[in-house]
């Protein structure tokens, strides 16, 4: 099956500092999706993107299809940005891979 | 509108017990999928269904099994509960394998 790898797997940063998380995928997919889970464990779907670029506020994802991977980027972190990211593709409808995740920790 | 509801929150259940866990997709939304989340395998998919059938299957023993009605919600149960079963269990509704959202979960303990 296809494999998501997504580095860097653990991130510190202080407040204000910005980020870029990557996810790579071993095969061509049909849809790809950013995820922040949060402390009580529900996903918080970020960015549907299975190719170009998105923006949201202080979060923008960028996938370029044709080389297998996705960027999330997040300017100006907050403490609230803290949790973890998952990157989730699928080639098959209805079914997602996900990868192990990069957990983000924000200082103050 | 309402997002995905599961229930319940928190399960505590016993070696050898079953339990039925329940998922209420957004309205409109036909496919739903169910995955499991531990620690050690991060999360994996058990098996998505789309107006009424069982779409896509992970790879879980046949005492996981699940269900979708003709309002789309839908139910998953696992049979002779193990230690190894406790886990987030979380569900995940679409119109049609476009972006998914999920539900809040349902943490199961084995004990």
């Amino acid at each position: 099956g296809i494999q998501v790898e997504q580095s860097p797997p653990d991130l510190i940063l202080q407040e204000g500092a910005n980020s870029t998380l990557r996810c790579n995928f071993s095969d061509s997919v049909n849809n790809l999706q950013w995820f922040h889970q949060n402390p009580w464990g529900q996903l918080i779907n970020l960015f549907y993107i299975p190719s170009g670029t998105k923006q949201n506020g202080r979060l923008s994802a960028t996938t370029v299809a044709t080389e297998r991977y996705s960027l999330l980027y997040i300017s100006s972190s907050q403490t609230t940005d803290s949790g973890v990211y998952f990157c989730a593709v699928s080639t098959n409808a209805g079914k997602s891979t996900f990868g192990d995740g990069t957990t983000l920790t924000v200082k103050p | 509108k309402a997002g995905v509801t599961q229930t319940p929150r928190y399960l505590i259940k016993t070696r050898g017990q079953q339990v039925t866990l329940s998922c209420s997709p957004i309205s409109g939304h036909r496919s739903v999928s169910w995955y499991q989340q531990t620690p050690g395998q991060g999360l994996q998919f058990l098996f998505e269904y789309f107006s009424e059938t069982q779409r896509n299957k992970g790879n879980f023993p046949g005492r996981f099994s699940g269900r979708q009605f003709s309002n789309s919600r839908s139910e998953m149960n696992v049979s002779t509960l193990e230690l190894g079963d406790s886990a987030l269990y979380l569900c995940a509704s679409s119109w049609d394998s476009g972006g998914y959202t999920f539900g809040s979960g349902t943490r199961l303990t084995v004990v």
